[in-house]
């Protein structure tokens, strides 16, 4: 049964803090994703990486980074998490051709 | 250009109805159209997807029609069951660049019994 698995289901933290969202995949599929889940906005995409060490910034990489040094690996981090990033964070990926998305069941932020 | 438009946001169908989800997009280089389901706590998993070469495509009770010259592609659900409450997210991306997607706001669906 393949898998993305989420470190986290739900965080609570402080404004200030910095946070990290740790995603892994066990298809060995190059492509790895980091969304944002809102209600009404869908699902929108912060960062994604196409290999390792590689990375590209999405639609809204704003106050977000991220790390991908092993293959399986792909983090996401609120380097000062604020009110605003309180959301819905839901890790995916692909093979390098594209095609189907598999997605972690997602990790519930809230920011206080 | 690279928005994906899902209308409506909510749907309330009863039991055996057609649930019918629309998509419109803009930017013609799209050339994988998937669509997602979603159940509440859970990540969401590919339902039915399609290429633009075929104008429909159907599994199950599933099926995408694809209006290319139209630019919309539309999700039906025959004889619609509760166990098909759940969000569903239309998404487009391109065969070129790292085959993003692109995914429309949602719709939540509800199937009465």
């Amino acid at each position: 049964d393949v898998k993305v698995t989420q470190s986290s289901r739900y965080l609570v933290k402080r404004t200030g803090e910095k946070v990290f969202l740790e995603c892994v995949q066990d298809m060995d599929h190059e492509n790895m994703f980091w969304y944002r889940q809102d209600p009404g906005l869908g699902l929108r995409l912060i960062y994604f990486s196409y290999d390792v060490k590689m990375k590209e910034k999405g639609d809204i990489p704003e106050g977000y980074s991220v790390s991908r040094e092993k293959k399986e690996r792909f983090s996401l981090i609120l380097e000062s998490a604020s009110t605003n990033q309180t959301s819905m964070y839901l890790c995916a990926s692909t093979f390098r051709g594209g095609g189907e998305a598999f997605f972690g069941q997602g990790t519930r932020l809230t920011v206080v | 250009q690279q928005q994906v438009k899902q209308s409506p946001q909510s749907l309330i169908v009863q039991k055996g109805g057609i649930s019918i989800i629309n998509c419109a997009y803009e930017n013609t280089a799209f050339d994988y159209f998937p669509w997602y389901q979603q159940f509440p706590g859970k990540g969401p998993a590919l339902l039915i997807a399609i290429r633009p070469d075929v104008s429909e495509k159907k599994e199950g009770r599933f099926t995408i029609s694809f209006n290319k010259s139209a630019k919309q592609f539309s999700l039906h659900i025959m004889d619609s069951q509760p166990g098909d409450s759940a969000t569903y997210f239309c998404a487009a991306s391109m065969r070129t660049g790292f085959q993003k997607l692109v995914f429309g706001t949602g719709t939540r669906l509800l199937v009465s019994p």
